[in-house]
């Protein structure tokens, strides 16, 4: 089975209202990582949350360990938001396993 | 925050043809690393770099795939013969101590 689910597949915001996004892994991670990609495709580092809560802008990440799964927190969402949110997880290989990402659009 | 740069962000190659794509990581990054994502797939490891030796790399990582980093320059990823399917964006990372990865903004590969 994937090793890392995301939901919702997608989403559908007006400008202003908070986004909340869902990460679920198989197996204990090591790393955690969210991840912005852009609708021309370039990518780039949000946060890095293997345990506990982060916070950066407008942008919150907790992620439970034990329970293996993680989220991120949009607060006062932009049109320029708008793009793929990517999880992904690193189980003691050194190397990243992504989920299939959160489309989010966000509507003016 | 750390830069990782990718040249170039659009390559158009013939197949058959070789092709060398490039990546100047972190500056103080040890390991290194090839993710490739086909167009509205999901994003794949491709192969992991340490102290000039490949560590680990994944079945899309063909033969005709190869990755080095000389003198400490560019970290490459050469593609020869190219074939149709090899057309992706192409992701490069580094990392200090294989902890947070720090991606390039990506080298879209057409081969045509």
């Amino acid at each position: 089975g994937q090793q890392v689910q995301q939901s919702p597949a997608s989403l559908v915001l007006q400008e202003g209202e908070n986004a909340e996004l869902q990460c679920n892994f198989s197996s204990t991670a090591t790393q955690l990582q969210w991840f912005y990609q852009s609708p021309g495709g370039s990518l780039v580092s949000l946060l890095s949350n293997p345990s506990g809560t982060k916070h950066t802008g407008r942008l919150t990440s907790t992620t439970v360990t034990k329970e293996r799964r993680s989220s991120l927190h949009i607060s006062s969402s932009q049109t320029t938001d708008s793009g793929t949110y990517l999880c992904a997880i690193d189980i003691y290989t050194g190397k990243l396993t992504f989920g299939d990402g959160t489309v989010l659009t966000v509507k003016p | 925050g750390p830069k990782v740069l990718q040249i170039p962000s659009h390559q158009i190659i013939d197949m058959g043809q070789m092709v060398t794509l490039n990546c100047d990581p972190v500056s103080n990054h040890l390991y290194f690393y090839w993710y490739k994502q086909i167009l509205g797939q999901q994003m794949e490891f491709l192969v992991n770099f340490y102290n000039g030796k490949v560590m680990e790399k994944s079945k899309l990582f063909k033969d005709q795939f190869s990755v080095e980093r000389p003198d400490g320059s560019y970290f490459t990823l050469k593609i020869q013969p190219t074939a149709l399917e090899d057309s992706a964006v192409y992701f490069c990372a580094s990392s200090s101590r294989r902890d947070t990865l720090y991606f390039g903004a990506g080298t879209r590969l057409s081969v045509l």
